[in-house]
């Protein structure tokens, strides 16, 4: 059975400062999604990231995979408070199979102060 | 461009009473997908269908039914509603095959309150 560990858990930062997210997952996988929902809203896709040591970044926001770690990492630099929401990594079972179902972390609620 | 859509947005029911969750998507997706997302515990898929008349049992398929008789629908019933069913209930799609970043789309999501 996946597993997908994020942590932590809650991030409260101050703007301007840089902070990074973990995703751990426990079986192979060779795809890893991060999503952004805000409060009341659906899931926003960030980054899909398809191979080992991928990275990708848009705007304050960084992603990599390390699928021999088994780790995803999602770097906020410079937080502004616009990137206050909560962010999940998903990554899929059985990649190479015919299921792709996602399998999520419990997601990181994240509070950008002034 | 319509995407994913569910109907209803909001619904309150009654302990006992049953109802059906519609999602419809226009992107001629081969898989699609429900989940429930309580707080604290991410998003939990429910059933999934990997085409049309195909179903199958996901994380947290308990209470929950679903049927996929059109390509473009899958819905999710509840045969007897419980106040452990109170959720946020998520569809999403997905093509098989040809998708350039193999992404899943969403839908806005239906908040649904048993009492």
């Amino acid at each position: 059975e996946l597993k997908v560990e994020q942590n932590p858990l809650f991030l409260s930062m101050q703007e301007g400062k840089n902070y990074t997210i973990y995703c751990n997952y426990s079986t192979t996988s060779d795809r890893l999604y991060w999503y952004r929902q805000d409060p009341g809203k659906s899931l926003e896709s960030l980054f899909v990231l398809l191979s080992n040591g991928a990275v990708k970044q848009e705007g304050r926001l960084m992603a990599s995979l390390d699928t021999k770690a088994r780790l995803s990492t999602l770097h906020i630099t410079a937080a502004v408070h616009d990137l206050s929401a909560t962010y999940f990594c998903a990554v899929v079972l059985n990649s190479g199979g015919s299921n792709y179902k996602l399998t999520f972390g419990k997601g990181t609620l994240l509070t950008v102060n002034p | 461009n319509a995407g994913v859509t569910q109907t209803p947005k909001f619904r309150v029911l009654k302990t006992g009473q049953s109802m059906t969750l519609l999602c419809a998507q226009d992107m001629n997706h081969e898989y699609m997908y429900w989940y429930r997302q309580d707080p604290g515990m991410g998003l939990r898929l429910i059933h999934y269908s990997v085409g049309e008349g195909t179903t199958a049992k996901g994380e947290v398929p308990d209470g929950y039914n679903v049927s996929r008789l059109k390509k473009q629908n899958f819905l999710l019933g509840l045969e007897s509603a419980a106040p452990s069913q109170t959720s946020v209930y998520f569809c999403a799609s997905r093509k098989l095959t040809g998708a350039t970043n193999y992404g899943y789309t969403f839908g806005s999501g239906t908040r649904l309150t048993v009492v």
